[in-house]
């Protein structure tokens, strides 16, 4: 069975800094993987996703995540972090973008310093 | 466009008491509705998900429930309601090959 794991738990940055969210998958096939963001007390919104080809993916909101396979990693990156992008974010696997067996890691939280 | 809502938003309720949280979908028409569950510093849990009307498969066993009266409606019920059950319950749909979209969410706090 797939697995997902993010290594850290928070995360503080100051506004305007590099972010770099890790994310450790375990699959034994090509999996598809997805980032989701979570603002307090809002759902889950869908940042970006992986399913083949190029494996530097662009999502919403300036973000971006690159498949390493040899790694089995898929971590999020931002170039410079807005106060508006503290919230917890989600790493998810599953065996196909429409399959029932989705997996979400626990989650990392950021915080943005002024 | 489609929309997912959940409600109610924020729901405090004693142990031992019962539970029904309701979510709802428009603007598409036989998607796979699934109810996923955020406990504090947990990541999301599947706990039932549905490919039609009246068809449920359970993730995790537990006093939950779920049914799906109707196409675009899915219910998470239970009878008696456990400390364990506070968190987070998020509603969650997709159509075909499309990703899953998720409703803004149910905080459940259980005293």
């Amino acid at each position: 069975a797939q697995s997902v794991t993010q290594p850290d738990i928070h995360i503080t940055v100051s506004e305007g800094a590099s972010l770099e969210l890790r994310c450790n998958y375990s699959y034994g096939a090509t999996p598809y993987l997805f980032w989701y963001v979570q603002s307090p007390g809002q759902g889950l919104q869908l940042l970006l996703k992986y399913f083949s080809g190029d494996t530097l993916v662009q999502g919403i909101k300036g973000f971006e995540a690159e498949f390493k396979r040899s790694q089995s990693s898929f971590n999020l990156r931002k170039p410079s972090v807005h106060w508006s992008d503290a919230a917890e974010y989600f790493c998810a696997v599953g065996e196909d973008n429409y399959g029932q067996n989705f997996v979400f890691g626990p989650g990392t939280r950021l915080s943005v310093l002024p | 466009s489609q929309t997912i809502h959940q409600w109610p938003a924020t729901l405090v309720q004693p142990v031992g008491s019962p539970l029904s949280l309701e979510c709802t979908v428009e603007g598409t028409s036989n998607p796979n509705l699934y109810w996923y569950r955020q406990a504090a510093g947990r990541g999301l849990q599947l706990l039932f998900y549905s490919v039609g009307i009246g068809q449920i498969s359970s993730e995790v066993p537990q006093n939950l429930s779920a049914s799906r009266p109707q196409d675009r409606q899915f219910i998470l019920s239970s009878k008696k309601l456990l400390l364990s059950d506070s968190g987070f319950y998020l509603c969650a749909w997709r159509t075909g090959r499309e990703t899953q979209y998720f409703g803004p969410g149910t905080r459940l706090l259980v005293l």
